[in-house]
Parts: structure tokens; sequence; C-alpha cells
């Protein structure tokens, strides 16, 4: 079945540091790809999207490429700011999210220190 | 933009004990709502597929008696766990498909601990 793996937290960083978080996905046909952010008490928010291969989402600095060939969404955001600090879900939908179910990782808590 | 409440935030029950969750979509209208589970530090497993006005689909695994799901309205699910025990205690959320952009909300989630 379809799944997702991310790299296991935490990662901890300094303010203006560069951050990669690796994702990496199984799944059957052409799924779209997301990237969700959990900030401390919070609900789960959209942080960027790609719906089909080598498509690139960005928000708020954070991008995302969808890499068909080696079945990755890495996320990765040139600076980040103490703000950043959260949670990570990488996630698939084996549709347009419009119409189908997501699957998450297991999550990334990022934790960025001034 | 689009919000999704819940209600409780937290709750503590007594095992054997029956516990409501609501989740509301506030600014929009949604056909499909969607109930996760969460435990710490892993992530989000689907639970069940709320549609409005029908049942619910539930995910292999998921005992449909024990959680009870209600969507009566476009904005409004329900989720009953019943008879809890404390190995229901887990943080609960649901998601809402809608809004501008459509897409699926979160709403900010449910502490539930069954004592």
């Amino acid at each position: 079945g379809n799944s997702v793996t991310q790299m296991e937290g935490p990662v901890t960083l300094s303010e203006e540091a560069f951050l990669t978080i690796n994702c990496t996905y199984t799944a059957t046909g052409y799924p779209s790809l997301f990237w969700y952010v959990q900030y401390p008490g919070e609900g789960l928010q959209l942080l960027l999207k790609a719906t089909k291969a080598d498509d690139k989402g960005s928000n708020k600095g954070f991008e995302a490429t969808y890499r068909k060939e080696t079945t990755s969404f890495h996320l990765e955001k040139g600076s980040v700011q103490v703000s950043d600090s959260a949670v990570y879900f990488c996630a698939l939908s084996d549709r347009d999210n419009q119409g189908g179910k997501l699957i998450f990782g297991q999550g990334t808590e990022l934790s960025v220190k001034p | 933009g689009a919000v999704v409440s819940q209600h409780p935030s937290r709750v503590i029950c007594k095992s054997g004990t029956s516990v409501k969750i609501e989740c509301r979509s506030l600014d929009f209208q949604a056909t499909t709502m969607f109930w996760y589970r969460q435990f710490p530090k892993q992530s989000l497993m689907l639970m069940a597929t709320s549609n409005e006005g029908s049942k619910a689909t539930y995910e292999q695994g998921v005992e449909k008696d024990k959680f009870l799901i209600n969507h009566a309205s476009l904005t409004l699910s329900t989720l009953t766990v019943t008879s809890a025990h404390p190995e229901d205690s887990s943080f609960y959320i649901c998601s809402a498909r809608g809004g501008f952009p459509y897409e699926q909300y979160f709403g900010p989630g449910t502490r539930l601990t069954v004592t």
C-alpha cells in the first residue's frame, strides 16, 4: 500500500541555518504530495503541495520538489527562524487532495535556537 | 480563511464512560470530514471518513461500534468514544474538506485521557 517515510527528529538548528527534511514515498499511480506544519498546541496547516512530477511547491520560504525518479519530496528552507519551530509532516494523497485520503509520514520535529 | 474547530480541546473521563468530540467547519460547508488519531511522537492515523447524511467509512482495524461517527449537517461531525478505556487515550484530530481554496482544513485536536 501507499506509505510515507520521513527522517527522524528532532532536528535542532541555529537561526539562519539551512534546513532539509527528507521525505520519500511509496505509491501506485500518481499521488499528490504535501507538507503540513503543526505548531505547538495547534492543528495542522498546509505548508505546500505538488500535484505532479517535477512540480515545485513553495510557501513562506520553504520549498519541495516532486521527484518521481527518486520518489522523494524533500522539504528545504535556506534560512530558518525561531518561529519555524514546529512538527512537519509529509503526506500523500492518491489523487489530488480534493478527492483522496491523506497518508502521513511520522512527522519531524524542528527546533530552531536563537 | 477556512477554520475548523473542535470541542472540547481536552477531556478526562473515567474508564467505561463515553465521550463525544465535536468537529465544526466555521465558515464553510464540508460534505466530507475525516477523523484521525495521533499518538505521542507519532503520525496521524486516519480512523474514518465521514460523509454528510451517510454512514462513515472506517479504516481497517478501527472498531466502528467503539468509535461512533455522526455527520448530521454540513458543518458538524461528531466522534463518540464509547466505553472508553485507558488505551483509547490519545490526541484526536478532525479535518474538513471544502473552503477556499478547496482543500482539507484541520481542527486543533482534542486530547482525551481515560483514567
